[in-house]
């Protein structure tokens, strides 16, 4: 089956500043997520992007298919960025999770 | 619109037990998704459905666990005798259509703990 890593595991901000993280996976794929769990366990769908590049406020993500990675851009971190961020790959309809990356925002 | 709900958000049991988990898929959705995240670990599939069907169950263990989306009425996970190892957080998504090309929405799971 296809592989995810995600990268960092783990990430410590000071509130305001900007982090990259990224997604790599063993094959090409149909479809490709990323999403937030917050604190409470909930997760919130942060982007749809098999391909291309897309921007949501502070948060944007770029997905280059032919290289088999995505990134989740994060400007101007807040303590409510901190959770863990998963990225999720499919080739046909089963998702396959990364570990995810946990972001701890301090102020 | 409302999202995808899933009940109950918590549940306890005592082991041999039985767990009935409900999830309603968004509005127009047909598909229906089943994950588990057990602690410590990532999300894993479990079963996949459409109405009154089983596309794939791959993902979900041969014994004491079963899936189904009736024509009417939510998708329920059932887990017959459950034991410790059963604790985790239950994810159900749904799509419009084959995730393939769909994007998945999440509910906001059920947190079960076996005692």
């Amino acid at each position: 089956g296809i592989q995810v890593e995600q990268s960092p595991p783990d990430l410590i901000l000071q509130e305001g500043a900007n982090s990259t993280l990224r997604c790599n996976f063993s094959d090409s794929v149909n479809n490709l997520q990323w999403f937030h769990q917050n604190p409470w366990g909930q997760l919130i769908n942060l982007f749809y992007i098999p391909s291309g590049t897309k921007q949501n406020g502070r948060l944007s993500a770029t997905t280059v298919a032919t290289e088999r990675y995505s990134l989740l851009y994060i400007s101007s971190s807040q303590t409510t960025d901190s959770g863990v961020y998963f990225c999720a790959v499919s080739g046909s309809y089963q998702l396959t999770f990364g570990k995810g990356t946990k972001l701890s925002v301090i102020p | 619109n409302a999202g995808v709900m899933q009940n109950p958000r918590h549940l306890v049991r005592r082991r041999g037990q039985e767990a009935r988990l409900r999830c309603s898929p968004m509005k127009g959705h047909s598909h229906v998704y089943w994950y588990r995240q057990l602690p410590e670990e990532g999300l894993k599939f479990m079963v996949y459905l459409q109405k009154e069907n089983i596309i794939d169950e791959s993902g979900m263990p041969k014994e004491r666990f079963s899936a189904e989306f009736p024509k009417e009425g939510p998708s329920i996970l059932r887990i017959q005798q459950v034991v410790r190892g059963d604790s985790a957080a239950y994810f159900c998504a749904s799509s419009q259509g084959t995730a393939s090309y769909n994007e998945q929405f999440f509910g906001p799971g059920t947190r079960l703990t076996v005692l």
